[in-house]
């Protein structure tokens, strides 16, 4: 079982839409989580960290599930500007441990 | 301002030429991160250091080196060793300890073998 698996699509969705991502994780000693997001030929940004409580910011919303080792994202009234790469990231505090990055899910908001 | 930077942001090499790639952060962050990305492909990491005069391979660090002599700066050095170097090259940075420290990217580099 690979370390941290997303669903690869694309999604392809119209404006407005409402779509999830998920994320699984096989380390069940991470403690720390993030959605990044990568324009194409640019560098990873933060989208949002993932707390335990679940987080939201503006149309965002993220989601922790411990004990199914899963992770989600979901985005409500999807804009055009929200096409790009997805990417869940899990880590553990520990020193020496590295962050681990999904593949990517490609989400492509047409008009 | 506080960030993270990668140079050169092209590169191209001559086979079986060894080439370095350069990150420095003024984060005063601890660890620092290579990842290489193929097209259509995620990150993968190629070797990452938690502290000064220490660091750990990665997933594929085979035809790769790097050094970490100070905490701003950890290049990445790509020798002939490495058969297929043509991809983009990505830096990271964190803190460690606290809660939910998140890595801040450089823009990374982009490698190709002439």
């Amino acid at each position: 079982r690979k370390e941290v698996e997303q669903d690869p699509g694309p999604f392809n969705v119209p404006e407005g839409a409402t779509v999830a991502f998920n994320c699984t994780y096989s380390n069940s000693a991470s403690q720390s989580f993030f959605w990044y997001r990568q324009d194409c030929r640019k560098e990873p940004k933060l989208l949002m960290s993932v707390y335990s409580s679940g987080n939201e910011d503006g149309r965002f919303t993220a989601q922790l599930n411990r004990a199914s080792q899963y992770i989600s994202l979901l985005i409500r009234d999807s804009k055009l500007s929200d096409s790009a790469t997805y990417l869940c990231v899990v880590t553990t505090n520990q020193a020496g441990t590295a962050l681990i990055f999904g593949k990517g899910t490609t989400l492509s908001v047409s008009s | 301002d506080g960030g993270i930077t990668q140079s050169p942001k092209y590169l191209f090499r001559k086979e079986g030429q060894n080439v370095t790639l350069s990150c420095e952060q003024n984060l005063n962050h601890d660890a620092m991160y290579w990842y290489r990305q193929d097209p259509g492909q995620g990150l993968r990491l190629i070797y990452y250091s938690q502290i000064v005069n220490d660091f750990q391979k990665g997933d594929i660090a085979e035809g790769y080196s790097v050094s970490r002599e100070k905490k701003e700066s950890f290049p990445l050095t790509v020798t002939s060793a490495q058969k297929n170097p043509t991809a983009f090259y990505l830096c990271a940075s964190r803190g460690l300890g606290g809660r939910g420290t998140e890595a801040f990217f450089g823009q990374g580099t982009r490698l190709t073998v002439v």
